[in-house]
């Protein structure tokens, strides 16, 4: 069974502070694909990256990075310098090859940037 | 180029009565998604189309149904409301099977039921 685990629900760290979203999953599927989405008050998900089961690089992009570890079964997304704009919920979700064409996704993680 | 549209963004609805919810995906996007958050059960899959067929189905009662029209609008139908129906739902287009381009998500719709 699929699952996904994102511990921290709530996280507040004064800007420009570096900040690390834990995302653990569980699957059995060898091929799979895994998400990490932005949720602003605004209320629709942005999509931030998509990582598949084959790939570990981690990536950066600009401010934002991410960690993934199949020894682990964790793919970790930080913010760095962050900025109060980084203010949302970050959800987690994996997609599975063999399984259906959805998303299941993590109870997210409600960032709060102090200015 | 236009984002996912969903209307209604807002809609109060008494229990019992049934309610339609509509998603234009972005241009050229085949697959469509629904999804329902609510603050206990977090977002949860309902139904996935992709070229007016209904290739997956999430874990929620037959009272929610779906359909995908030939332009690739899809519309979600809830009947006989509850109150636990009230949720934020969340459309969501692709390009590409698997959300390999990432799936687009529309701003949703508030729906609550009275």
């Amino acid at each position: 069974a699929q699952k996904v685990t994102q511990a921290q629900t709530e996280i507040s760290v004064v800007e420009k502070e570096d900040v690390t979203l834990d995302c653990v999953y569980e699957t059995r599927d060898t091929t799979y694909y895994l998400f990490w989405y932005k949720q602003p008050p605004s209320g629709e998900l942005v999509f931030l990256i998509r990582r598949n089961s084959f790939d570990e690089q981690n990536e950066i992009s600009g401010r934002y990075s991410w960690n993934f570890q199949k020894s682990t079964s964790s793919f970790n997304f930080t913010i760095t310098a962050s900025q109060v704009v980084d203010s949302a919920v970050y959800f987690c979700a994996l997609s599975e090859e063999a399984g259906a064409n959805n998303l299941f996704f993590g109870t997210g993680t409600r960032l709060t940037v102090i200015p | 180029k236009a984002g996912v549209t969903q209307t209604p963004r807002y809609l109060i609805k008494t229990r019992g009565q049934q309610v339609t919810l509509s998603c234009s995906p972005i241009s050229g996007h085949r697959s469509v998604s629904w999804y329902q958050q609510t603050p206990g059960q977090g977002l949860q899959f309902l139904f996935e189309y992709f070229s007016e067929t209904q290739r997956n189905k999430g874990n929620f009662p037959g009272r929610f149904s779906g359909r995908q029209f030939s332009n690739s609008r899809s519309e979600m139908n809830v009947s006989t409301l509850e109150l636990g129906d009230s949720a934020l739902y969340l459309c969501a287009s692709s390009s590409q099977d698997r959300g390999l381009d990432g799936y687009t998500f529309g701003s949703g719709t508030r729906l609550t039921v009275v």
